[in-house]
């Protein structure tokens, strides 16, 4: 069953408009969240996190939203640019004491087109 | 130099055969984990471990072993492959000590099973 969700496997944005990449979550011992970006042929590079405690994270272009209630997170990306084409990840890490390891979800592929 | 390496990049072998795949880590953490991805399937790990001595199965460890000869190397071994182990497999590292569980993750091993 699979507890992260990225129901999108794929998402078409035109430069310079906003990407909005969206992730659901079932369990509710999550407290940490992350979004990791992969390009083709290169291991997946962290890009943002997100503390249960909070509902938004700011770094650059790039912003997480976290809705505790819903059970739902979102990667917004403003302005997307071309290099921002890549397969995101969206993981969790539940609150589980010291035996903690992130849990995955499929990945949504974000095409930025010029 | 990359902080993950992993070692080959890209390994073609043929059934039955023993193969093993390294990594190794220059950032001090203390955690390494094995993955592998295959399309549409996301990452789904192996093994994991979260100190020299410790050492845990993951969602798929069946056909895998793996050591952890230091806190800076951890290798995967498929004892006898077959051709479903076909597969990019990343390594990835974490520090306990932040309490974040952010995974940082090699290039990738692209291995062909024929």
């Amino acid at each position: 069953d699979q507890q992260v969700k990225q129901n999108s496997p794929s998402l078409s944005v035109q430069e310079g408009r906003i990407s909005i990449l969206n992730c659901d979550y079932t369990n509710s011992m999550f407290d940490y969240f992350l979004w990791y970006k992969k390009y083709p042929a290169e291991g997946p590079t962290f890009l943002i996190s997100i503390s249960s405690i909070k509902d938004k994270n700011e770094d650059g272009r790039f912003t997480v939203f976290l809705n505790k209630s819903a059970k739902h997170l979102s990667l917004h990306i403003v302005p997307s640019q071309p290099g921002d084409s890549a397969v995101y990840f969206c993981a969790a890490s539940p609150n589980a004491g010291n035996n903690r390891k992130l849990i995955w979800g499929l990945g949504t592929s974000l095409a930025v087109n010029p | 130099d990359a902080d993950v390496t992993q070692t080959p990049r890209n390994r073609i072998t043929k059934t039955g055969k023993r193969i093993m795949l390294e990594c190794s880590q220059t950032k001090g953490h203390d955690r390494m984990y094995w993955y592998r991805q295959d399309p549409g399937l996301g990452l789904q790990l192996i093994y994991y471990s979260f100190d020299v001595k410790d050492i845990n199965k993951g969602e798929i460890s069946d056909g895998y072993s793996v050591s952890r000869q230091a806190q800076a190397k951890f290798s995967l071994s498929l004892e006898s492959a077959i051709p479903n182990q076909t597969a990019l497999y990343f390594c990835a590292t974490s520090d306990s000590g932040t309490g974040t569980d952010t995974q940082y993750f090699g290039p990738g091993t692209r291995l062909t099973v024929l």
